[in-house]
C-alpha cells in the first residue's frame, strides 16, 4: 500500500502563534508532496507543491511567508502556519505522489487547525 | 478557465437504490481524472484513475466511466457504509512533462444511503 500520515491530527492554538504540521509517507519515497486546505463543505484547494530538496511552489493567493513549507527528505514535508489567525482555521491535508509521472496521489488523514 | 463541476451537491438514496454521480470538466488538456471517497474529518481515499474517453473501472459496487466532457461514478445497490463525500479531480497538462501539471478538485457530492 501507500500510507501517508499527518501529525498532529488536530491542534488548537492562540492567535499569533505558529503551528507546524508534519506529513510523512510511511512506506514509499515521495518526490512530490502537496498541501491542501479544505473549508467545510468546500473542495480541496491546493496551496503548494513541495519537491524534495527544492523550494515549494505556491498557488496564486497563498502567502509563502505565512505558510512555510519544508521538504527535507523523500518521506517528510512540513507546513508551518506562522502567526496564525482565526481565519487560518481550516482542515489541512497533505498528499504524496510516487515518482514524477501522473499517478494518483495518496492523501494523509488531515489536520484540523483551530485558531482562537 | 479550467473547471471541474460535480453534481448533485448532495444525494440521499435508499439502500439498494442505484444512481450515478456526475463530474463534468472543462480543461485545456486532461492528463487524468481521479475519483476519491472522503469520510467526515478524514483525508480523501483513492478510488479510481481514468485516462482516456471510453475507459471504465470497477470496484465492488462502484463503476467509473469517462467521456471527453464528463465522468460518471455509478453506484449499484448501495449500502449505508457507502455514505461519504465523493470527490472528482482532474490532472491538467501544463507542459510536456507531468511534473508541472495542476490538480483541480470538484466540490464533491455528499452521498447519504438510508438503511
Amino acid at each position: 500500500g501507500a500510507v501517508v500520515s499527518q501529525h498532529p491530527s488536530w491542534v488548537i492554538c492562540k492567535s499569533g502563534t505558529s503551528v507546524k504540521i508534519e506529513c510523512r509517507s510511511l512506506d514509499f519515497q515521495a518526490t512530490t508532496m502537496f498541501w491542501y486546505r479544505q473549508f467545510p463543505k468546500q473542495s480541496l484547494m491546493l496551496m503548494a507543491t513541495s519537491n524534495e530538496g527544492s523550494k515549494a511552489t505556491y498557488e496564486q493567493g497563498v502567502e509563502k511567508d505565512k505558510f512555510l513549507i519544508n521538504h527535507a527528505s523523500l518521506t517528510l514535508s512540513t507546513l508551518t502556519v506562522t502567526s496564525a489567525h482565526p481565519e487560518d482555521s481550516s482542515f489541512y491535508i497533505c498528499s504524496a505522489q510516487k515518482g514524477y509521472s501522473y499517478n494518483e496521489q495518496f492523501f494523509g488523514p488531515g489536520t484540523r487547525l483551530t485558531v482562537l | 478557465e479550467d473547471q471541474v463541476t460535480q453534481s448533485p451537491e448532495a444525494l440521499r438514496l435508499q439502500e439498494g437504490e442505484s444512481s450515478s454521480l456526475n463530474c463534468s470538466y472543462t480543461v485545456s488538456g486532461l492528463r487524468g481524472l481521479f475519483w476519491y471517497r472522503q469520510d467526515p474529518g478524514k483525508g480523501p481515499e483513492f478510488l479510481f484513475t481514468l485516462y482516456s474517453a471510453g475507459e471504465e473501472k470497477e470496484k465492488e459496487r462502484l463503476k467509473a466511466t469517462l467521456t471527453k466532457k464528463e465522468s460518471f461514478l455509478h453506484i449499484t445497490a448501495p449500502k449505508p457504509e457507502d455514505s461519504a463525500t465523493y470527490l472528482c479531480a482532474v490532472q491538467v497538462e501544463f507542459s510536456q512533462g507531468a511534473r508541472d501539471d495542476k490538480i483541480i478538485f470538484g466540490k464533491g457530492t455528499r452521498l447519504h444511503i438510508l438503511p
